[in-house]
């Protein structure tokens, strides 16, 4: 079965310095994994994925993340925090070689930037 | 540059009352999906389509139903409102690979 987890509901940093927001993964296969971002009362917006290759996905807005099969994590990662990253993030999932059509969402993380 | 969109963006329901939320995307994707956000549980799956004519349940489909008729369009039906109904429900679609998802702004439904 396919699962993702967000082990913190709530993740503060200050303005300037590097964050972290953690997920891992739960696959039988070679996972498909996706950060989304979600602003107050708006969709989610595409950030990152993983799909092969370099374990180092760069995405939107000078956000990273690693994939580390070892760990099964794909931790989301900025050098330096902006108040405007303040928002809530989702890990997703999704394992190719089930042939699922769904994505797998954790159950996100509140970022929140302080000046 | 419209992507995928939903409408309405509110809606109060009554309980027992019916409603359509409306969902269409202009990107010539295959797949399509609704979603439901409840606080603390991330997103659920209530129903996809691989393509018109085709639909399939997800995680949690009881109360809903789905048609897809056409290439850009994916209704999603409520029938007899419940207050567990009462969510956020986003409309996706992706394309042949399936590689990324493509949300809508969400439709925040309360049930009364």
């Amino acid at each position: 079965a396919q699962s993702v987890a967000q082990p913190e509901d709530q993740v503060n940093v200050a303005e300037g310095n590097p964050l972290t927001v953690k997920c891992t993964y739960s696959v039988s296969g070679n996972p498909y994994l996706f950060w989304y971002v979600q602003y107050p009362n708006r969709g989610l917006q595409f950030l990152l994925k993983y799909i092969t290759g370099d374990n180092l996905v760069k995405g939107s807005y000078g956000f990273e993340a690693e994939f580390n099969k070892s760990q099964t994590s794909f931790h989301l990662k900025k050098p330096s925090a902006l108040v405007s990253d303040s928002a809530l993030y989702f890990c997703a999932v999704r394992d190719p070689q089930t042939g699922a059509n769904n994505l797998f969402f954790g159950t996100g993380t509140r970022l929140t930037v302080i000046p | 540059n419209a992507g995928v969109t939903q409408t309405p963006k509110f809606r109060i329901l009554k309980i027992g009352q019916s409603m359509t939320l409306q969902c269409t995307q202009d990107m010539n994707h295959n797949y399509m999906y609704w979603y439901r956000q409840d606080p603390g549980m991330g997103l659920k799956l209530i129903y996809y389509s691989v393509g018109a004519g085709i639909t399939d349940k997800g995680e949690v489909p009881n109360g809903y139903n789905v048609s897809r008729s056409t290439t850009e369009d994916f209704p999603l039906r409520l029938e007899l409102a419940a207050p567990s109904q009462t969510s956020v429900y986003f409309c996706a679609s992706t394309g042949q690979f399936r590689n990324t998802i493509y949300f809508g702004e969400g439709s925040w439904l309360t049930v009364v």
